[in-house]
């Protein structure tokens, strides 16, 4: 089973500013088969970016989804309010179990 | 329009079996490819993938879970049932339906993401 680190813990910010989310997998995760999730409070998660990085219908440009084997990167260019969430990182590679990062919380400064 | 949404008790006591059921609409179970998963997450806590129907009727299930767990479809109905054996306060948690890889279907190119989530169901195990 596939063990994603997601860090920070948590990023304290100021709308307007750039948020780097970084997920790290135990093993390689093949074909970039990697997700991100915002999810806010009281609300089911949304996907945001699949396969590494392309963006889900609707979601604004200002989210970018990059990185490979291991590593992985969330980055907000420039934060809005809607924006303060918790992210969540998750892999997919071909065969189960599909797993999920433990989150990182965006919260404003 | 996809939409899920997620049914069933609030409250268990230990060691009963939860049941829960998945409607959904904008697809259906019967096109080739489709598939359907289930997802809790525990108060405060991360995201954890459970089970996942497809189509053909294929399973897979959690590791950790797999003894506990069965999920079952009724195409007919667009419907997706989830079975948890044995229940445990820590299995307290929001759970949620979600389809799995997008219009496109799950085993096309291996998309196990889940693009559109129900609003989720909390239950709570407690005597």
């Amino acid at each position: 089973e596939i063990l994603l680190t997601q860090s920070p813990g948590t990023l304290s910010l100021s709308p307007g500013e750039r948020a780097t989310l970084s997920c790290r997998a135990s093993q390689s995760v093949s074909s970039s088969y990697l997700a991100w999730y915002q999810q806010k409070p009281g609300q089911a998660p949304r996907l945001l970016i699949y396969g590494a990085s392309s963006r889900a219908t609707g979601v604004p440009d200002r989210f970018r989804g990059s990185g490979s084997g291991t590593d992985f990167t969330l980055t907000i260019s420039r934060l809005e309010p809607e924006d303060f969430a918790v992210y969540y990182c998750q892999q997919y590679r071909s065969s189960a179990p599909w797993t999920f990062g433990q989150g990182t919380k965006v919260e404003i400064k | 329009q996809v939409t899920l949404r997620e049914s069933g008790p609030a409250l268990v006591k230990p060691t009963q079996t939860l049941t829960l059921t998945c409607t959904f609409s904008g697809f259906s179970l019967s096109n080739s490819q489709m598939c359907v998963s289930w997802i809790r997450q525990p108060p405060g806590k991360a995201l954890q993938w459970l089970a996942l129907i497809d189509w053909d009727d294929d399973k897979y299930y959690s590791t950790s879970l797999k003894t506990r767990l069965a999920i079952s479809k009724d195409t007919s109905r667009n419907q997706v049932v989830l079975t948890m054996t044995n229940m445990d306060p820590v299995d307290t948690a929001t759970y949620y339906c979600a389809r799995t890889g997008g219009s496109s279907g799950c085993h096309t190119g291996g998309n196990y993401y889940f693009d559109s989530w129900g609003q989720g169901t909390l239950v709570t195990v407690s005597s």
